[in-house]
């Protein structure tokens, strides 16, 4: 299947700054591009939707303006957790879809806490 | 909301066949079903998807009933290595629908 990285795979920050996750498709264009986020022992929750050169589409209940989503290439898109805070920790995980395939693929998740 | 009821969990002994149901009595004709699975602290996998025949790949089975209110995901000889959670995903919007997760089934594998 096609590959997804994340980076960085951990991250820790202090409640307050802003953290930066990337994504990209390795082997193959992303039309379309995904955020999820997991907290422990739970499911995935999409966050938001977003096809590359176009604003993301977020699910109810995200915000928009902590959740900074760009996606401005094929192979990349960067979720922005801006003043962060301890309940925004938890795993994220970005999916990619494109290249004609309609299956997602999923990154490796970033487990990102918040102190 | 998951359009799926999945068992919480379920164990397999190893080497043994994984059969894991799913319930999907509100799927619509053009929904496909698809499973993924997700080992502890990792994205999810994608393992099959279908939408009325059986299929099969190199990782496992998906049996559709001829209704299509259920399938089941078949691991033929279970490992350890697949302990994992399975989500049986109904994909709404056809074959460019987004994901929606569900709970899943915890399967465990165990010697």
């Amino acid at each position: 299947g096609a590959v997804v990285s994340q980076h960085p795979s951990r991250v820790i920050c202090k409640s307050g700054t802003s953290v930066k996750i990337e994504c990209r498709s390795l082997d193959f264009q992303a039309t379309t591009m995904f955020w999820y986020r997991q907290f422990p022992k739970k499911s995935l929750m999409l966050m938001a939707t977003s096809n590359e050169g176009s604003k993301a589409t977020y699910e109810q209940g995200v915000e928009k303006d902590k959740f900074l989503i760009n996606h401005a290439s094929l192979t990349l898109s960067t979720l922005t957790v801006t003043s962060a805070h301890p309940e925004d920790s938890s795993f994220y995980i970005c999916s990619a879809r494109g290249g004609g395939v309609n299956e997602q693929y999923f990154g490796p998740g970033t487990r990102l806490t918040v102190t | 909301d998951a359009k799926t009821t999945q068992p919480p969990s379920m164990d397999c002994a190893e080497g043994r066949a994984a059969n894991l149901p799913c319930n999907h009595s509100t799927i619509s004709g053009n929904e496909y079903v698809y499973w993924y699975r997700q080992i502890h602290s990792q994205g999810p996998q994608y393992i099959i998807h279908g939408l009325k025949n059986n299929e099969t790949n190199e990782m496992a089975s998906l049996i559709i009933t001829e209704d299509r209110k259920s399938s089941t995901l078949i691991l033929p000889h279970a490992t350890l290595r697949d302990t994992a959670v399975y989500y049986c995903i109904v994909r709404v919007g056809g074959s460019q629908g987004n994901l929606i997760f569900g709970k899943g089934t915890k399967l465990s594998v165990k010697p």
